[in-house]
């Protein structure tokens, strides 16, 4: 599946690296999202982007930097992270904006551990 | 805030036979239910949904129900097989957050062949 795309697949970094972690969409949506999947724990939504703009930010941790340069790219920086931290980051499009719904598409997610 | 429950976290069944899993939300206002499911090492992926419109909705062996006055949804999977096996999310728009989702925590359906 080429639809939404993320790389790494895989990530370990030290709580003083700086990472990024990167979503591409080949499907001419114009929102993306951020999503944190922990063990046990539904999906966190992090972020939303409406045609590049951020619309939505959980309360997410200044650690966690997003940026949006068109409406097929978004990334998720990374710096000073905590061990709970750790879980799998997924990214996610839609057609409509995050006001609508229509179907949310997700890539493969980065597994990240932060030692 | 606006939460989805989902029950049970655990399911295990025969082959052949029936799983059900229900998920209950708390916005009357939801109007739009997606079931996503998730393989092990995979991305979740859209299996069926349903629009507050519509009470039932069917496609081969997964059936979504909707009760709106009793606010819980349901997903139905007749003849399971062993790739039926994964974890299954449900979800709901909530209105509070601008018509975002909300997803529910998750079963893992284990089929037993």
């Amino acid at each position: 599946e080429t639809g939404v795309t993320q790389t790494p697949r895989h990530l370990v970094m030290g709580m003083t690296n700086k990472k990024s972690l990167k979503c591409e969409q080949h499907l001419g949506h114009n929102a993306m999202y951020w999503y944190k999947q922990s063990a046990k724990k539904p999906l966190e939504l992090m972020f939303v982007y409406n045609f590049k703009e951020q619309t939505e930010n959980n309360s997410v941790p200044s650690r966690f930097s997003p940026e949006c340069p068109n409406s097929s790219h978004l990334f998720l920086h990374l710096h000073t992270l905590q061990p709970e931290d750790s879980a799998l980051y997924l990214c996610a499009s839609s057609l409509g904006t995050s006001g609508s719904t229509d179907t949310q598409y997700f890539g493969p997610g980065t597994r990240l551990t932060v030692l | 805030g606006e939460n989805v429950e989902q029950h049970p976290s655990t399911l295990s069944v025969q082959e052949g036979d029936s799983a059900v899993i229900k998920c209950t939300y708390s916005d009357s206002a939801s109007n739009y239910f997606p079931w996503y499911k998730q393989e092990l090492g995979k991305r979740p992926q859209l299996i069926i949904d349903i629009r507050s419109n519509v009470g039932e909705k069917k496609d081969q062996r997964i059936a979504v129900t909707l009760n709106k006055t009793a606010k819980h949804f349901s997903l139905h999977i007749t003849e399971t097989q062993p790739e039926d096996s994964a974890v299954y999310f449900c979800a709901a728009s909530i209105m509070e957050y601008g018509n975002k989702l909300v997803f529910g925590a998750g079963t893992i359906l284990r089929v037993k062949s």
